[in-house]
Order: C-alpha cells, then structure tokens, then sequence
C-alpha cells in the first residue's frame, strides 16, 4: 500500500517565476492537506482539499492556490516565487478527524 | 486563534536517560493531539495521538504521553532513549469543529541522543 507520494523532492526555480507540486494520497483517503516548513520552523497549514474544493485556508496569500482531481490526487501552485518561498512544501492526506500521514515532501529553493 | 508551544528548542541527552518533552496548547474546545517524529532526511512519522477515553497513550518504539485538559497539556515521555531516537519532534492539535480540521504544529523540538 503506497503511502503519500510527492513530486518532485527537490525543485529550483527563480523569483517571480511559478511552481506545481503534485501530490498522491494514500489508498483510501480522501482529504489532502498542505503546509510548509520553513527550516527550523513546524509545519504551516496552507490549505486542505476535499471533495475537489478548497475546505479551509491559512494565512497564505493568494499566489497560492491549489486543486484536487477526481482522482484525490492534488497540486500546489505558486506563482511570483519570492525568495521567502523556499522551503519544505508537505503534502498529508487523511480521511475525516483521523490523523494525518505524511509524504517526503518537496524542497522548494527560489534564487 | 489555536495555537501549540513546544518548551524546549533543542534537547540533548545520553543514552539510557529518561525524555520528557512539553507540549501545551491553546485551544479550549475538544481536540486531537498529536506526536510526529521526523527523523533526518525522512518524513514526518506519527508517534501517537489522543482522541478520547484513557488520557496515557502508548505509540510506537516505546513512547507515551498523557493528556492533562486542565493544563491545555499533552507530554511525550519515554522511560530510557537510544541512539536511534535523535529526531525531530513535533506536537499538532486538531480542532474538532465541523469544517476545521486545521492541523496545527507546535515549533518542534530537536533531540540529540549521545551514545
């Protein structure tokens, strides 16, 4: 049984420019949740995608957005990179109020 | 707003000596708490986690933590750490409001095991 599966692992793009991480749920799961980890830092909750439509959002601008398939599968976009924006994007999947399993991730570096 | 802290920044011990790491959090409805554990270039595991009944849970490679409600608290311990323990840890609250399930994530704690 495939857990989370992200890609890619790691990505380098330059400012202003614009980035799609996609992300597999495990099998079974239906909600498919985002955050960055800045280094040092925990997890930040960007947003969570259920039944195809945004559920819940942090406090990200607008130059983040995402979407989800038919499939769960789902994707992060962000565009006008800045350099604040290199981190570690987490992809975390989950059915309703159980726990979160967690993919490898991408390392995002903007130069 | 719901907030988690995590005490200790960056804790070292020798192998063998007994780990307690604090976690409280803020909010004062009903929540699901959380341990994950990222240990170095893998991702975030689950430790354990607490939904309701018994507040001592057990998780896995021998950790367990309690569930105090009137401190807003939720400690992980492990009674004698090995090697293999040197990790990343982070303590998540999950609100149990319809529509918010919003993970939060304390700011993690760093811990070095010395053999």
């Amino acid at each position: 049984d495939a857990g989370v599966t992200q890609s890619p692992t790691h990505l380098i793009k330059t400012r202003g420019q614009q980035v799609t991480l996609r992300c597999s749920p495990k099998s079974g799961h239906d909600t498919v949740s985002w955050y960055q980890q800045a280094l040092g830092q925990g997890p930040q909750f960007i947003f969570q995608y259920y039944e195809e439509e945004e559920r819940q959002r942090g406090n990200f601008p607008d130059r983040f957005s995402g979407h989800q398939f038919p499939n769960y599968s789902s994707e992060l976009n962000v565009n006008a990179l800045l350099l604040g924006d290199s981190a570690l994007y987490l992809c975390a999947s989950s059915l309703v109020w159980t726990e979160a399993f967690f993919g490898q991730g991408t390392r995002l570096t903007v130069v | 707003a719901q907030s988690v802290s995590q005490h200790n920044h960056h804790v070292i011990l020798s192998e063998a000596a007994s780990l307690e790491l604090g976690c409280n959090y803020s909010y004062g409805g009903t929540v699901n708490l959380f341990w994950y554990v990222q240990y170095p270039g893998q991702h975030l595991q689950l430790l354990l986690k607490y939904f309701s009944g018994d507040p001592l849970v057990k998780g896995i490679k021998g950790f367990e933590a309690e569930f105090i409600k009137s401190k807003f608290s939720f400690n992980l311990r492990k009674p004698s750490v090995q090697w293999s323990d040197t990790a990343e840890y982070f303590c998540a609250a999950l609100r149990r409001d319809f529509g918010n399930e919003k993970l939060t994530f304390g700011t993690g704690t760093r811990l070095t095991i010395i053999p």
